[in-house]
């Protein structure tokens, strides 16, 4: 069973720029988890999805950052415009119940954005 | 949320046990308590979770103080790939808030 994938592993950008971020979850898990680590700082939760339904962005940025996780496909993690301080380490993650209480939550090995 | 409390940083030995410890004196009745660990470069990854009683994987081994009020994660045998930065998260069943919440963690450091 594949893991959680993330593409791109490295991605460049330019001030101004739109980056997409990819992440496939692990099959048959229907919960998807964006987190955000800062250069030399902790993870922070940014958004949880459920296909087609965003359930928790209380950690999204108002403006700029948004994600989807369509019926079919990957979930993206899009952001417009991307500025410097959008550099970041981040992180897919995913789970297959419904239970939190044994909600394991399965990461992906991460995107780089570097924004010039 | 309730929080929990680890030191910044930890050295042990190859092969001998590491106790890392949680301090989480807030908790609640419902919080589960959960470890993850992240190694470099890599991104975070389950270790294990308890409620009250003890709890033993491969992985690891999870003490919880009668009084909930910390735990302690045992690996019982450290390797060099057990070198990473441990997380102990709370999480509240009744919430059902699924948003891990990580705090600064333990840096593990494992000597040769």
């Amino acid at each position: 069973n594949a893991g959680v994938m993330q593409n791109p592993r490295h991605l460049v950008r330019r001030r101004g720029q739109e980056a997409r971020l990819r992440c496939s979850p692990m099959k048959g898990h229907s919960h998807v988890y964006w987190y955000r680590q800062l250069p030399e700082e902790g993870l922070k939760f940014m958004v949880y999805l459920q296909k087609e339904n965003i359930i928790d962005e209380s950690g999204m940025p108002k403006e700029r950052f948004s994600a989807e996780f369509p019926k079919e496909g990957p979930s993206i993690l899009r952001i417009q415009q991307v500025v410097r301080g959008d550099s970041a380490a981040y992180f897919c993650a995913s789970s297959p119940l419904d239970r939190a209480i044994t909600d394991t939550q399965y990461f992906g090995p991460g995107t780089r954005l570097t924004v010039l | 949320d309730a929080k929990t409390t680890q030191p910044n940083s930890m050295e042990s030995n190859e092969e001998e046990p590491v106790h890392l410890p949680c301090n989480h004196s807030t908790i609640s009745g419902t919080d589960y308590i959960h470890w993850y660990r992240q190694l470099p470069s890599q991104g975070p990854e389950y270790v294990i979770h308890g409620l009250t009683s003890n709890v033993n994987n491969r992985m690891a081994s999870l003490a919880i103080a009668e009084d909930r009020k910390s735990s302690t994660l045992i690996l019982h045998r450290a390797t060099l790939r057990d070198a990473a930065v441990y997380y102990c998260i709370l999480r509240d069943v009744d919430t059902g808030r699924r948003a891990l919440t990580f705090g600064s963690g333990t840096r593990l450091q494992v000597q040769p």
